[in-house]
């Protein structure tokens, strides 16, 4: 599984526009890209997914560049409530092929 | 939105007993997972499962862990003998396809 490096926490203001970025080196060709969010005593939740190029969903938006090195998460107009950890994972998805391997994650925190 | 149900939120146990934390996940879901999370730590991947058996099982489940399907509905993870540093919360999930696992609230175990 490719291992995953993102910030370990970042700031932010209602209203403002996020980008978390996650780097993934070694990721492989059949690997997805896979953004979790997790509140304190609660479990991760499904954020958003992608394999190359962007890909945007009610929630958040997910850009892929060509060499899939890396991926940003993009929140829109963050609020109080998206203060939570963001993990990046990466690999094969589901099934008997994978388990998620989290990292730290990114703590983010927004200020009114 | 389909949820993934667990039961007990919070179960307090002395150290020594057997416990059995269950779950119901989405009822068209395939895979089933156990996860835990120390305290301020990493969320950790336990065991998944299968066409009604174990397929993948990390270091740390170990002999004193067991997972059972018993019926169509629900999954379980019994730990035979918890030592205190079983204390953690235990998340499930499940899921049918790539697009994502579904984790339900947690379990939070305590051992005294």
């Amino acid at each position: 599984l490719a291992k995953t490096t993102q910030p370990i926490s970042m700031d932010s203001y209602e209203g403002q526009e996020v980008n978390i970025t996650c780097s993934h080196n070694n990721i492989a060709t059949n690997d997805y890209i896979t953004w979790y969010q997790q509140f304190p005593s609660q479990g991760p939740r499904f954020i958003i997914q992608g394999y190359k190029t962007k890909v945007t969903n009610e929630v958040a938006s997910l850009f892929i560049p060509a060499d899939r090195k890396s991926s940003t998460l993009s929140l829109p107009r963050v609020s109080l409530s998206d203060t939570a950890v963001y993990y990046c994972l990466v690999g094969t998805n589901g099934g008997s092929q994978g388990n998620l391997i989290f990292g730290k994650g990114t703590k983010l925190s927004v200020k009114p | 939105e389909p949820e993934v149900t667990q039961t007990p939120s919070h179960q307090v146990t002395q150290m020594g007993q057997e416990v059995i934390l269950r779950c119901v996940p989405i009822s068209n879901h395939l895979y089933f997972y156990w996860y835990r999370q120390i305290l301020g730590q990493k969320v950790e991947f336990l065991v998944s499962f299968y066409n009604n058996e174990i397929s993948e099982k990390s270091e740390i489940f170990d002999d004193q862990f067991s997972v059972e399907r018993p019926d169509g509905s629900n999954f379980t993870l019994k730990i035979r003998s918890t030592k205190l540093e079983d204390s953690a919360m235990y998340f499930c999930a499940s899921s049918r396809d790539a697009y994502g696992y579904t984790f339900g609230s947690g379990t939070r175990l305590t051992v005294v």
